[in-house]
């Protein structure tokens, strides 16, 4: 597609319950990450998957969130039995490749807002 | 571990004026830097991206400047717009190809 997509815009979630948010990335993007931005908190890095591979999970806060990336493309960020600690902005972003070139400029999608209640 | 550091975190000027946004980072040893801005409600929009051998880039009223020994970015906007205001974040691409983030600069331009 011509941006990144995400689904949810919005999710409100009562404590406890599992989510799954969506990330469309740009065609052809091999890179893809998710991130977790807190209410004035600068953005904390969760995961990233070269292709379907996440060689770097070591950002995801608890078991209890998981992710995964098919085909190359979509990738899902699931939360099992969220906690009100969980409520923050999750934000995607693709890039052509991923490494130390320009090819690594990132392009986010808007957002998925979780609201744990 | 790298740090980044975003001062002021909030700025508020008069439409027109030229301003500064500052980017500190603790560990030299990083492959780029890149300066967003985030608007309410949607996504980071990449403005520039300067590569470690790099020391300044510019696109439009916008220039980035990086000082890698020092550990230090400048934003400069020139003729600020009311259009402007945004968050601005700086990142740091470091040895582990991950971006470390600052918290931001929330800009306002008032007319």
């Amino acid at each position: 597609g011509a941006g990144v997509s995400q689904s949810p815009s919005n999710k409100v979630t009562e404590k406890g319950k599992d989510v799954e948010l969506r990330c469309d990335p740009i065609s052809g993007h091999t890179a893809l990450y998710w991130y977790r931005q807190s209410l004035g908190q600068g953005l904390e890095f969760l995961i990233y998957f070269q292709g379907n591979s996440a060689p770097d999970k070591s950002g995801l806060p608890s078991d209890r969130f998981s992710a995964e990336r098919t085909g190359g493309s979509v990738s899902t960020l699931t939360i099992q039995r969220t906690q009100q600690e969980d409520s923050a902005v999750y934000l995607c972003a693709s890039s052509l490749s991923f490494g130390a070139s320009g090819a690594n400029v990132l392009t986010f999608g808007a957002g998925s807002r979780l609201t744990v209640l | 571990k790298q740090e980044v550091t975003q001062i002021p975190a909030a700025l508020s000027v008069p439409e027109g004026e030229n301003l500064v946004l500052n980017c500190s980072f603790t560990d030299s040893a990083i492959y780029n830097l890149q300066w967003f801005r985030q608007d309410p409600g949607k996504g980071l929009t990449s403005l520039l991206l300067i590569q470690s051998s790099q020391r300044e880039q510019t696109s439009g009223r916008l220039n980035a400047s990086l000082d890698k020994s020092s550990g230090r970015s400048t934003l400069y906007i020139a003729a600020s717009q009311p259009g402007d205001s945004a968050t601005y974040l700086c990142a740091v691409q470091d040895s582990n190809y991950q971006l470390i983030w600052g918290a931001g600069t929330k800009l306002i331009i008032k007319p």
